[in-house]
């Protein structure tokens, strides 16, 4: 299966700032996503990150909150904008298309986010 | 809507026991199932994946079978180990061999001791 990195791998950030996140593969990838792990709670997925084009958000996510980035087929980006205490979670990419069927998705390490 | 159902935590365990976490399901399609373990202060790593019904998905000793008829996913370790002490996602890909979303329970934390 493909390595995933993302960084910042934890930050701690102000009410009212933003932060982006980005996710990098060692291969060319299909699909990647983007999930929110909120504390002690189940992952629930934020958005599909598509590759040249907008990514697809899943109902309760919005654009303008969670903006996300697709330049190419290894790299994506989100970014929490005008953040409050209620951002604070783990957040994961996940990418299918490395070896593991097209219904298989691994996961990066996360991105723990705390705000203030 | 398709969901996943797991067993609560958390599961306290003595070294050697055998492991039982319950998961079911509900799906409209023919759904891919999976496993997923997250060990403290990591991400997720897949443990193992069913993509029909009676496939057996295992790996470290740990199984589950894809049970159409009673629509579940239950994941099973003969002899546990401290070090398989982590919270343990049963989750499902709605439609087998798409390209979909994953849809996750509630994760199910099991602390073994020695």
């Amino acid at each position: 299966s493909a390595v995933i990195s993302q960084k910042p791998s934890r930050d701690i950030c102000q009410r009212g700032t933003s932060l982006t996140i980005q996710c990098q593969v060692d291969s060319q990838v299909t699909m990647m996503f983007w999930y929110r792990q909120q504390p002690g709670q189940s992952l629930t997925l934020i958005a599909t990150a598509n590759q040249g084009s907008e990514a697809t958000y899943e109902s309760g996510f919005v654009i303008d909150k969670f903006p996300i980035s697709r330049p190419n087929l290894t790299f994506s980006t989100l970014t929490v904008s005008n953040m409050s205490p209620e951002d604070s979670s783990i957040y994961l990419c996940s990418v299918i298309g490395s070896g593991g069927g097209t219904d298989t998705q691994y996961f990066g390490p996360g991105t723990r986010l705390t705000v203030l | 809507g398709d969901s996943v159902t797991q067993m609560e935590g958390p599961v306290t365990l003595s070294e050697e026991a055998f492991l039982t976490i319950n998961c079911t399901y509900t799906a409209t399609g023919y759904p891919s199932l999976f496993w997923y373990v997250q060990y403290p202060g990591e991400g997720l790593q897949l443990l193992l994946k069913a993509t029909k019904a009676d496939d057996k998905g295992s790996n470290k000793g740990f199984e589950a079978t894809y049970r159409k008829e009673t629509t579940s996913f239950h994941l099973e370790k003969g002899s546990v180990q401290v070090s398989d002490s982590a919270v343990y996602f049963c989750a499902l890909s709605p439609f087998s061999g798409g390209y979909n979303k994953l849809i996750f329970g509630a994760g199910t934390r099991l602390a073994v001791h020695p």
